[in-house]
């Protein structure tokens, strides 16, 4: 069974407006950590923002901020005041002890900024 | 401080011969993680090594692929005898620590065409 899922292949959003990327996951551990990496066209990973699983505030890194809703196993990515540099491959990603602690991606979900 | 380094960038290889691909984690780092892109897919977790160690490989094929991080010197992830399956983009990712909020911080990947 897939452990992370990103239903939206692909999404569009104009230039300033916030935009939601979907994930969900699923896990028996009640210790997880889920992750948010950005991969522009060149290629590279970067780190976006972490939300532990017994963390009870959202977590927030400047324009982005993580819709934590655990009962739901949702961990949906808001972006706001989307910037045309924001157009990349987005991937949720995970961590639990079920699965020796290494990371569980997602599909991904490309996101495109309208000017 | 220079970031996880990977190299080459690209790497193109014939059917039947071997593919070497070197990682050098962030200084301080001793934990290094292996993972394959395909394309339009997410990243795929190989393998977990730490000094000398092997300590998951679980997700490493069993034949023709083979990581090493030695003592001395960067990473290593070996393909032998490289199908054109196997073209893909490799990313190799170092942490300092192994828990569940440990973040892993990425390469630039190689990519691997094989003809």
């Amino acid at each position: 069974a897939q452990k992370i899922t990103q239903t939206q292949p692909g999404m569009f959003v104009q230039e300033k407006e916030a935009v939601t990327l979907d994930c969900t996951y699923d896990t028996s551990d009640q210790s997880y950590g889920l992750f948010w990496y950005k991969q522009p066209s060149s290629g590279e990973m970067i780190f976006l923002i972490y939300q532990g699983s017994y963390d009870e505030q959202n977590a927030t890194e400047g324009r982005y901020s993580l819709n934590f809703q655990k009962a739901r196993k949702s961990a949906n990515l808001v972006i706001s005041a989307s910037q045309l540099g924001d157009s990349a491959m987005y991937f949720c990603a995970m961590r639990d002890y079920n699965y020796g602690q290494n990371f569980v991606f997602g599909p991904g979900t490309r996101l495109s900024v309208l000017p | 401080n220079a970031g996880v380094m990977q190299n080459p960038r690209h790497l193109v290889r014939r059917r039947g011969q071997e593919a070497r691909l070197r990682c050098s984690p962030m200084k301080g780092h001793s934990h290094v993680y292996w993972y394959r892109q395909l394309p339009e897919e997410g990243l795929k977790f190989m393998v977990y090594l730490q000094k000398e160690n092997i300590i998951d490989e679980s997700g490493m094929p069993k034949e023709r692929f083979s990581a090493e991080f030695p003592k001395e010197g960067p990473s290593i992830l070996r393909i032998q005898q490289v199908v054109r399956g196997d073209s893909a983009a490799y990313f190799c990712a170092s942490s300092p620590n192994r828990g569940l909020d440990s973040e892993q911080y990425f390469g630039p990947g190689t990519r691997l065409t094989v003809t």
